[in-house]
């Protein structure tokens, strides 16, 4: 679904680092998320957004934090980026005003922390 | 919190079965289960959803059941397909009420021809 996008799609990074990961989209949806994806773990949410002014955290939000610039734009960041944040990270949107939880995925970004 | 816990983790059939997966959740007042796939290197996208006010639900070869009293879904897909081959994931949320979708570990299906 080219409407939502995520920069960079990899990375590899240092331990100790700091990373933003970034999320657009031209859907004109409210609600944003951050997800995180590992092997025999599943989809595991980090943080949510459902307008600019409202930030959620998810199932494992230490050592990530998230801005929500515009209702277009959501960032991840690792402060200071460790091993075990090796992970596929998936940025996601859904519509508010459609009243639907559905959620659209973004390509996802690979990142590695050596 | 929402707890949702899928079943089996791997599923290989042959082409023409038909695969099942079952779904669990913790929360009664969740009210919205969607499956998602996820074909190799692809995002995951939405292929079928459920609301609690309905029992079942088809999209031609795939179809979903919902049990509110034992908390529990399932996915059906008949005439399974190489193609159907993907890991599949169910949610469940409290729609509308300011919650997100909370995602199962996920299915890894082969289907071999």
């Amino acid at each position: 679904d080219a409407d939502v996008t995520q920069t960079p799609r990899n990375r590899i990074t240092k331990t100790g680092k700091r990373i933003m990961l970034e999320c657009s989209q031209t859907k004109g949806h409210d609600r944003m998320y951050w997800y995180r994806q590992d092997p025999g773990l599943g989809l595991r949410l980090i943080y949510y957004s459902f307008d600019v002014k409202d930030i959620n955290k998810g199932e494992i939000s230490d050592g990530y934090s998230v801005s929500r610039q515009a209702q277009a734009k959501f960032s991840l960041s690792l402060e200071s980026a460790i091993p075990n944040q090796t992970a596929l990270y998936f940025c996601a949107t859904s519509d508010l005003q459609g009243d639907t939880d559905t959620q659209y995925f973004g390509p996802g970004t690979r990142l590695t922390v050596l | 919190g929402e707890n949702v816990e899928q079943h089996p983790s791997t599923l290989s059939v042959q082409e023409g079965d038909s695969a099942v997966i079952k779904c669990t959740y913790s929360d009664s007042a969740s009210n919205y289960f969607p499956w998602y796939k996820q074909e190799l290197g692809k995002r995951p996208q939405l292929i079928i959803d459920i609301r609690s006010n309905v029992g079942e639900k088809k999209d031609q070869r795939i179809a979903v059941t919902l049990n509110k009293t034992a908390k529990h879904f399932s996915l059906h897909i008949t005439e399974t397909q190489p193609e159907d081959s993907a890991v599949y994931f169910c949610a469940a949320s409290k729609e509308q009420a300011g919650t997100a979708l909370i995602f199962g570990k996920g299915t890894t299906l082969s289907v071999s021809s």
